[in-house]
């Protein structure tokens, strides 16, 4: 059972650079979402998806952009990275929006990235 | 909005005690989920114990149960007979069928041998 697969596990950027960061899943889970966690703030949504061909904006999307082409994957871009986006990024999936919700949520196991 | 929060930041318990942690929330939904999630130094995020608001029994998982307060959203989590392996991050979370789950600031919980 893979569950929720994120890569890379960290990662070291460039002001300026892009990079993507992959998040699969192998439950055939119809929602998916990208947070960031920051000390002192929980985890914050960037980003989620209901089902492939469909994404919305969380609390804190400005600086990231998702695609949903796949039921499996649900990749992040950063598309010019800011120091203010060193975080630790997690992919969640779950059964549905509107489906078992008392479930929760399945998470990665994390993305640190630095932007220097 | 919903808003969860988790007024300590931080929380120590000596090994085979019990300790609390607390967490209110905010909202105008009647039925909605909260849960508990434990973030160990691995980072991996586990969820420990979840609660229905439409179920007035409090939930229990081993040695994780929680004092569910609906009229005062309050929803604290208590771990008996703590253990090394208890010390992580917690997080409480909310969610309504139609939304997002909404984390708190987190507790570190430390267990002192």
């Amino acid at each position: 059972n893979a569950g929720v697969t994120q890569t890379p596990k960290f990662q070291v950027l460039k002001t300026g650079q892009s990079m993507t960061l992959q998040c699969a899943q192998d439950m055939n889970h119809e929602y998916m979402s990208w947070y960031r966690q920051d000390p002192g703030m929980g985890l914050r949504l960037i980003h989620y998806s209901v089902g492939a061909g469909i994404t919305d904006q969380g609390e804190v999307p400005n600086g990231y952009n998702v695609s949903r082409s796949t039921t499996e994957d649900f990749p992040l871009r950063l598309l010019s990275a800011a120091p203010s986006q060193t975080s630790v990024y997690f992919c969640a999936s779950s059964y549905s929006m509107y489906g078992p919700t008392a479930l929760g949520a399945f998470f990665g196991q994390g993305t640190r990235l630095t932007v220097v | 909005a919903q808003t969860v929060t988790q007024s300590q930041p931080e929380m120590s318990v000596q090994e085979a005690e019990t300790v609390t942690l607390s967490c209110t929330y905010d909202t105008s939904e009647s039925d909605y989920y909260l849960f508990w999630y434990k973030q160990p130094p691995s980072r991996q995020m586990i969820l420990v114990i979840r609660q229905e608001a439409y179920k007035q029994q409090n939930a229990t998982e081993n040695r994780f149960s929680v004092n569910f307060q609906k009229a005062a959203k309050s929803f604290s989590l208590k771990i008996s007979d703590s253990q090394l392996g208890d010390a992580a991050m917690y997080f409480c979370a909310y969610k309504t069928s139609g939304s997002r789950l909404t984390f708190g600031e987190g507790t570190q919980l430390t267990v002192n041998p």
